[in-house]
């Protein structure tokens, strides 16, 4: 069972299309990391977001953390190629299960050229 | 890259048959958290290591364990494998700033790839 539910589960697009992944939880966390993910490699961090309702911007992504700490954004304008991944959201856990991660399943993105 | 390293990349073994995966922290960081990722799943927290002691530990069972040398890097060991067993596994450094209340930022390596036949 996953701590963190994420939506879509897999999405295709064309090259020029924005697009937004959710990741949602019951659970207050007391920060929230994104990471990518290419096939048979670990995860690399794109962003940590700490503060609720905080909003951080990479580029052309952006990065929402909900004013509870239970939920997650990433928008990307106008994707490419090159962001073509596994995105997975990390909830970090508080007080006893302070120091470990709740990964959601992840969001396959396809981008087309 | 993120400076973690892992140790293999690739190994195939027998149920039954017992397994050590190894990994080197980044430098500078004092703290090893191991994770199981399944095909298609996102990664499942096993345990984590600070200051050479276990300091957490996800729904793994005895027969999944771990060690931290004084140099902070770290082994996982895993008994009498099963074929559920197989996955990737990752290891990801972190480093400890004491301060109450907040999860430190975790770096991950490539992962061991096990494949348990």
């Amino acid at each position: 069972t996953q701590l963190l539910e994420q939506s879509p589960q897999f999405l295709s697009i064309q090259e020029g299309e924005n697009l937004t992944v959710y990741c949602n939880s019951s659970s207050v966390f007391s920060s929230l990391q994104w990471y990518r993910q290419e096939p048979g490699e670990g995860p690399v961090l794109l962003v940590t977001v700490v503060t609720g309702g905080e909003v951080k911007k990479l580029k052309r992504l952006t990065f929402q953390f909900g004013d509870a700490r239970k939920d997650s954004s990433l928008h990307i304008t106008a994707a490419q190629p090159g962001d073509t991944g596994l995105y997975l959201c990390a909830g970090a856990g508080r007080g006893s299960t302070l120091g470990r991660l709740y990964f959601g399943r992840g969001t396959q993105l396809t981008v087309w050229p | 890259e993120t400076g973690v390293t892992q140790s293999p990349t690739h190994l195939i073994k027998t149920r039954g048959q017992q397994v050590t995966l190894r990994c080197s922290s980044q430098s500078g960081h004092n703290t090893v958290s191991w994770y199981q990722q399944a095909l298609g799943q996102g990664p499942q927290f096993i345990f984590q290591y600070y200051r050479e002691e276990e300091n957490g530990r996800g729904n793994f069972p005895p027969r999944f364990s771990g060690l931290q040398f004084p140099n902070y890097s770290s082994e996982l060991n895993v008994n009498a494998l099963e074929l559920d067993d197989s996955a990737l596994y990752l290891c990801a450094s972190s480093l400890r700033s004491g301060g109450a209340g907040r999860a430190d930022t975790q770096y991950f390596g490539p992962g061991t790839r096990l494949t348990v036949l």
